[in-house]
């Protein structure tokens, strides 16, 4: 069964600094791993995503992320942050067909706080 | 290009009445639909998910139901609404498997902000 783990429910930076959002997974196949990002009151927003091609994952505004098998890891990271990438973000999982129709696993997501 | 409404945007309900949320997503074919609810504060929980026409799954029993009427329209309905079934919904959609390698990601509505009094 595949499942997600988020560490930290609140992430602090300040502006200009760098943005690391940790995410570990558990899956029994080789994974497709999603990062999406949530402002309030809005839909999720799909920033990223990796299918087993390049493991460096480049995304929308500015993010990436790197699959790391040996670590079971997906964490996205921004080099500056700015004031406009205060959300909440969600690491998500899939097995593929494996997983079947209802596929998605969703970490509990990450609140990222930009500090001025 | 595909997009997903749902609508109304914000509800609010008394105890006991009737609740139907509707999703539509334009520009696919068959897609997989699903209702999650996000409550105040904490992630995501998946209500149900439809792979086709009339085609339903719950994964958590509850107050609500869910009906596919359409090929691209999931309603969520509920007879009588609790003080906890108060929650953000969000309706979302993916491809199903064809000719084109699927990669499973999820496609997100709007939302819609229910709060029952």
């Amino acid at each position: 069964a595949q499942s997600v783990t988020q560490l930290g429910s609140h992430v602090s930076v300040s502006e200009g600094a760098l943005v690391l959002l940790r995410c570990n997974y558990s899956s029994s196949v080789p994974p497709y791993l999603f990062w999406y990002v949530q402002y309030p009151n809005q839909g999720l927003q799909l920033l990223l995503k990796y299918t087993s091609a390049a493991t460096l994952v480049k995304g929308i505004n500015g993010f990436e992320a790197e699959f790391k098998k040996s670590e079971t890891s997906f964490h996205l990271t921004k080099p500056s942050a700015h004031m406009s990438d205060a959300a909440e973000y969600f690491c998500a999982v899939s097995e593929g067909a494996r997983g079947g129709a209802d596929g998605l696993t969703f970490g509990k997501g990450t609140h990222l706080i930009i500090q001025p | 290009s595909q997009t997903i409404h749902q609508w109304p945007a914000t509800l609010v309900q008394p105890v006991g009445s009737p609740l139907s949320l509707e999703c539509t997503v334009e520009g696919t074919s068959n897609p997989n639909l699903y209702w999650y609810r996000q409550a105040a504060g904490r992630g995501l929980q998946l209500l149900f998910y439809s792979v086709g026409i009339g085609q339903i799954s719950s994964e958590v029993p509850q107050n609500l139901s869910a009906s596919r009427p359409q090929d691209r329209q999931f309603i969520l309905s509920s007879k009588k609404l609790l003080l906890s079934d108060s929650g953000f919904y969000l309706c979302a959609w993916s491809e199903t498997s064809g000719l084109r390698r699927r990669t499973y990601e999820q496609y997100f509505g709007p939302g819609t902000r229910l709060t029952v009094t």
